[in-house]
Formats: C-alpha cells, sequence, structure tokens
C-alpha cells in the first residue's frame, strides 16, 4: 500500500518554544494531507486539511494560528506548533492522499510524539 | 453531527475469532474502514468496504456491513497474540475525504 511518513516520532521541546512536524508520501503524490490530533486512549480529532498549493482548512475549534499548517508541494505537509505549551503534547497524526487511489483510501503516518516540558 | 461508536475493550483466547462492533449515523455513507493502531503507532489500514457491499472477505478478516441498522462489524478469524491493538471504524461521503473516527476497541488476546 501507499506510504506516509512523519518525522520526527519523538520531540520534545520547552515550553514557548516552536516546533516543526513534517509528513511526506512516498511514492504517490498527495494532493490532499490530513493532520490528526490523538490524547492518550481516545479516538483522532481531525485538525484540518490541506490541499497542495492552497491554505488550510480548519476544523472548529483549531487555532490556525497556533498550528499552522503548509503544504507546500504534493508530498511534503509541515504542522508547526508555534509557541507550544504542556498542553499540546499529544500524539500527531498525518495521513495523505490522492484521488487517484482506490476506495476514497487515507494512508496515514506513523505518528509524531510531542513532550512540551 | 455524525457520530461513530465502538465499544471500548474486548478480550478473547488465541485461537478464538474476534468480532468487533461499530455503529455510525450518518446516512450518506459511501466508504466504512477498518483501521488498526498498535502502541505508539500510526494507524494501519486493514480493509475497507463500499456501502453497497453486504460482506468483504480478507484471509482471517470478514467485514459485515448492515446498511439499514447502519451496523459494521469486522471479525478476526484465528486471533493471534500480534492482533492486539486498537481498532478504530471509520466512514466517509462520497465526495470528502473527511473521515469520522470511532473511539476505538482495545482488542487484547490472552495466550
Amino acid at each position: 500500500g501507499a506510504v506516509v511518513s512523519q518525522h520526527p516520532s519523538w520531540v520534545i521541546c520547552k515550553s514557548g518554544t516552536s516546533v516543526k512536524i513534517e509528513c511526506r508520501s512516498l511514492d504517490f503524490q498527495a494532493t490532499t494531507m490530513f493532520w490528526y490530533r490523538q490524547f492518550p486512549k481516545q479516538s483522532l480529532m481531525l485538525m484540518a486539511t490541506s490541499n497542495e498549493g492552497s491554505k488550510a482548512t480548519y476544523e472548529q475549534g483549531v487555532e490556525k494560528d497556533k498550528f499552522l499548517i503548509n503544504h507546500a508541494s504534493l508530498t511534503l505537509s509541515t504542522l508547526t506548533v508555534t509557541s507550544a505549551h504542556p498542553e499540546d503534547s499529544s500524539f500527531y497524526i498525518c495521513s495523505a492522499t490522492n484521488r487517484g487511489l482506490s476506495g476514497n483510501t487515507i494512508y496515514f503516518g506513523e505518528g509524531s510524539w510531542l513532550t512540551v516540558v | 453531527g455524525e457520530d461513530v461508536e465502538q465499544s471500548l475493550f474486548l478480550s478473547v483466547r488465541e485461537g478464538d475469532s474476534s468480532v468487533i462492533n461499530c455503529t455510525y449515523t450518518d446516512s450518506s455513507s459511501t466508504y466504512l474502514y477498518w483501521y488498526k493502531q498498535e502502541p505508539g503507532a500510526g494507524l494501519q489500514l486493514l480493509t475497507y468496504i463500499f456501502s453497497n457491499m453486504d460482506m468483504k472477505q480478507d484471509q482471517r478478516l470478514t467485514v459485515l456491513l448492515n446498511k439499514k441498522d447502519k451496523h459494521l462489524s469486522l471479525r478476526i478469524a484465528d486471533t493471534q497474540t500480534g492482533d492486539s491493538a486498537i481498532y478504530f471504524c471509520a466512514e466517509n461521503s462520497s465526495g470528502t475525504y473527511k473521515y469520522i473516527f470511532g473511539t476505538g476497541t482495545r482488542l487484547k488476546v490472552l495466550a
């Protein structure tokens, strides 16, 4: 199946700093990428949808100035958590899709653990 | 709004069959999916079913869809310890890639 890779897998940052997480589609061109947040033992919460070359669409309640999303190419999207605080600590997962893929399917990255201290 | 619900826990003995259930509310759902998540990892697509199908089988996995009752199930035959994970069902509608995920079912396989 299609491969989506995230980097870094783990990151610890100090409160008040910014941290960037990358999401890459390795073997297909991702016209659309998604960013999810998952708290421990909970389901995935969609944060935003990004289409290559355009601004991301954020879900209600997600601060777009805090969670900056860039989808500059068909294989890369980045999520930057700005001025991170301990409550931003979470598991962030990206996913990607291309309309050419069968079954309206999206493929997920391995996830990135963010710990803000 | 759309809602997808699952039972939180399931425990089975190795070699038995596991059945994980999911109910959804969106009648316009076009595709329904099952994903597996191992601890600290991303989601792995196991299988999906189109809404005009009743059943799909893929090796040890059998998906049953009752569209009238909006009920989806995943049966894992001959469950192994490596199947221990969280299983999420998800649905989306044609023309959109917005997935609605269930709460996840934590499957524990006892040796």
